[in-house]
């Protein structure tokens, strides 16, 4: 079936230092992607829609220029945490539909950024 | 409003029973579609069941089944013959527009659940 991978799986960073994480579609091509955080125990949060060969649609209260996305191929999406500060620790997680429509979609096994 | 509400939690369950989570949503669009997924330890997103709002019957995969009682908007999830490797954070989650691939899921908040031998 589908997969969804991302990398790295976990990281730790020192404050005011970048991040960079992909998202990659394994064997299928995805025109949009989604980035997701999740604080511990609590739900999946939708901070930004990724377009393939386009910008990328933020949700309200999400710093685009702090969180900057590219999804410069239709397999890969990337989110760069940018002056990372230790409020941005979290798990962050993608997801990807298929581009023919099918029910399900396929998140990757998420990443949990520390920041010191 | 919230647009997905899980009212519970926690949930307990001994192993071998039933156990249903509940979820109801809140939308104005007719095509929609809802899911759960299963979240252990580990992070991982797993897909359990999909219902749309068009479906006639409730969905079923193997030991899992949906509620789906579109008047009350309710989409609950029942999980039968409970085994211990069920103990994992559940979430419902729905997607406005049907036959757009590339909708959002909106999660609900999640319900813990926890599997006693």
């Amino acid at each position: 079936g589908a997969v969804v991978s991302q990398h790295p799986s976990r990281v730790i960073c020192k404050s005011g230092t970048s991040v960079k994480i992909e998202c990659r579609s394994l064997d299928f091509q995805a025109t949009t992607m989604f980035w997701y955080r999740q604080f511990p125990k609590k739900s999946l949060m939708l901070m930004a829609t990724s377009n393939e060969g386009s910008k990328a649609t933020y949700e309200q209260g999400v710093e685009k220029d702090k969180f900057l996305i590219n999804h410069a191929s239709l397999t890969l999406s990337t989110l760069t945490v940018t002056s990372a500060h230790p409020e941005d620790s979290s798990f962050y997680i993608c997801s990807a539909p298929p581009a023919r429509a099918g029910n399900e979609q396929y998140f990757g096994p998420g990443t949990r950024l520390t920041v010191t | 409003a919230q647009k997905i509400t899980q009212t519970q939690p926690g949930m307990f369950v001994q192993e071998k029973e039933a156990v249903t989570l509940d979820c109801t949503y809140d939308t104005s669009d007719p095509s929609y579609g809802l899911f759960w997924y299963k979240q252990p330890s580990s992070g991982e997103m797993i897909f359990l069941i999909y219902q749309g709002s068009y479906d006639q019957q409730n969905a079923t995969e193997g030991r899992y089944s949906l509620n789906f009682q579109k008047a009350r908007k309710s989409a609950n999830l029942v999980i039968s013959a409970s085994q211990l490797g069920d103990s994992a954070m559940y979430f419902c989650a729905m997607r406005e527009g049907m036959g757009t691939s590339g909708s959002r899921l909106t999660f609900g908040e999640g319900t813990q659940l926890t599997v006693n031998p």
